[in-house]
């Protein structure tokens, strides 16, 4: 019975290089979410998606920020050409089939950029 | 701009004491709050959730809501030590996504 799943669970980029971050939602979940939590601050929202759906990408930075949930694999969150600001904490949550569930957030992914 | 304000503490309490941990928001139109507990360096872990006006227990905690006021609250009776950590407050979004809107938490420590 596992929860959701996030790898890496830490990344180190250069500046310049692309991140890969993978979520898979718990079993018989469909909503999935990203947030960003910079160091010391509150959890931001990025990105709403469903299977092969981006719902809601309203807190998605305009540039280099993309992200996916294909029909078969996990959700991935792309970051291209990464900057130093781009270092934080990326959470994945899901949430069952109705979209109003509660949300369950995975162990996060701690993003380095030197 | 849909907003969740919690005061950033530290919330000091002696242990054993009750922790009241408060949290406003801006969308009126907001239906579902949610209370999560994250340890330094962890993920948040869901404490509670309510959706309607009054309080709501479970175990140790309490969750209030006043929607008049746009008003949440979390009670933690007898405090423990291993409570010490940030509660964020969250607002269900009512753009028809249901994304969260948090506050940036507020810093609780209990004071062995």
């Amino acid at each position: 019975n596992a929860g959701v799943m996030q790898n890496p669970r830490h990344l180190v980029r250069r500046r310049g290089q692309e991140a890969r971050l993978r979520c898979s939602p718990m079993k018989g979940h469909s909503h999935v979410y990203w947030y960003r939590q910079l160091p010391e601050e509150g959890l931001k929202f990025m990105v709403y998606l469903q299977k092969e759906n981006i719902i809601d990408e309203s807190g998605m930075p305009k540039e280099r920020f993309s992200a996916e949930f294909p029909k078969e694999g996990p959700s991935i969150l792309r970051i291209q050409q990464v900057v130093r600001g781009d270092s934080a904490a990326y959470f994945c949550a899901s949430s069952p089939l109705r979209s109003t569930d509660t949300q369950y957030f995975g162990p996060g992914t701690r993003l380095t950029v030197l | 701009q849909k907003e969740v304000e919690q005061n950033s503490g530290p919330l000091s309490v002696p242990e054993g004491a009750i922790a009241s941990l408060n949290c406003t928001y801006s969308d009126r139109g907001s239906q579902s709050f949610f209370w999560y507990r994250q340890y330094s360096g962890k993920s948040p872990e869901l404490i509670m959730f309510i959706y309607s006006n009054g309080d709501k227990e479970d175990g140790r905690f309490t969750a209030q809501l006043n929607k008049a006021s746009q008003y949440v609250s979390l009670l933690i009776r007898d405090s423990q030590p291993s409570d010490s950590a940030t509660y964020l407050c969250a607002a269900s979004s009512t753009s028809g996504t249901y994304k969260y809107i948090f506050g940036t938490g507020t810093r609780l420590k209990v004071l062995a």
